[in-house]
């Protein structure tokens, strides 16, 4: 069985101040991996998605996440908080073959301070 | 194009009463899926309708939780009777493909309280 582990239900950091979102997976197979994000009142958005084409992907409003299978990591980051970052953010995966439903992990709150 | 969306956003219910959610996929989605977060957990699937057939529905709590795709557009989910520990949000998703690597597109939710 697949699963997927965020380290910090709860993450606060200074606009400006680099954002690290941590999530672990293990899977039998080489996974795809993704991270959503929900704004308050607003369903999941994509973020990024790694499909194995390169370890870095890059996503949307300047965030990334780097692929290391040696750590079944697959760390979010951004360089600079902005305020308009603070949101819930969800990592999951996805197994490949024929299983298409998504396992996420519990989800991270993060909060920017000005 | 519009996105997935949802109805009611919001539903309070009473124990024993009958709940049904909606769900409008993006048009031309033949894949669909139901999630469902309860408080303090993880979002967890409940299940996949590629067009009108059901085809995991391995995540669907028990015999209380009735899913139909009637002509394969939108899917409505009936909780019949609910329970207190049906309350959380329920989310949609539709993809185009059932690829793995496809996006999966969700909606808002349905904010459903059980009391």
């Amino acid at each position: 069985a697949q699963s997927v582990t965020q380290l910090g239900s709860h993450v606060s950091v200074s606009e400006g101040a680099l954002v690290l979102l941590r999530c672990n997976y293990s899977s039998s197979v080489p996974p795809y991996l993704f991270w959503y994000v929900q704004y308050p009142n607003q369903g999941l958005q994509l973020l990024l998605k790694y499909t194995s084409a390169a370890t870095l992907v890059k996503g949307i409003n300047g965030f990334e996440a780097e692929f290391k299978k040696s750590e079944t990591s697959f760390h979010l980051t951004k360089p600079s908080a902005h305020m308009s970052d603070a949101a819930e953010y969800f990592c999951a995966v996805r197994k490949g073959g024929s299983n298409y439903k998504l396992t996420f992990g519990k989800g991270t709150l993060l909060t920017v301070n000005p | 194009e519009a996105g997935v969306t949802q109805f009611p956003s919001h539903s309070v219910i009473e124990k024993g009463q009958t709940v049904t959610l909606r769900c409008d996929p993006i048009s031309g989605h033949d894949n669909l899926y139901w999630y469902r977060r309860v408080m303090g957990k993880e979002i967890k699937f409940l299940l996949h309708f590629v067009k009108e057939s059901k085809q995991d529905e391995s995540g669907m709590p028990n015999n209380r939780f009735l899913a139909e795709r009637t002509g394969g557009t939108y899917s409505t989910l009936k909780v019949q009777p609910a329970e207190l520990e049906d309350s959380g949000v329920y989310f949609c998703a539709s993809s185009p493909d059932s690829y793995v690597q496809e996006t999966q597109y969700f909606g808002p939710g349905t904010r459903l309280l059980v009391l």
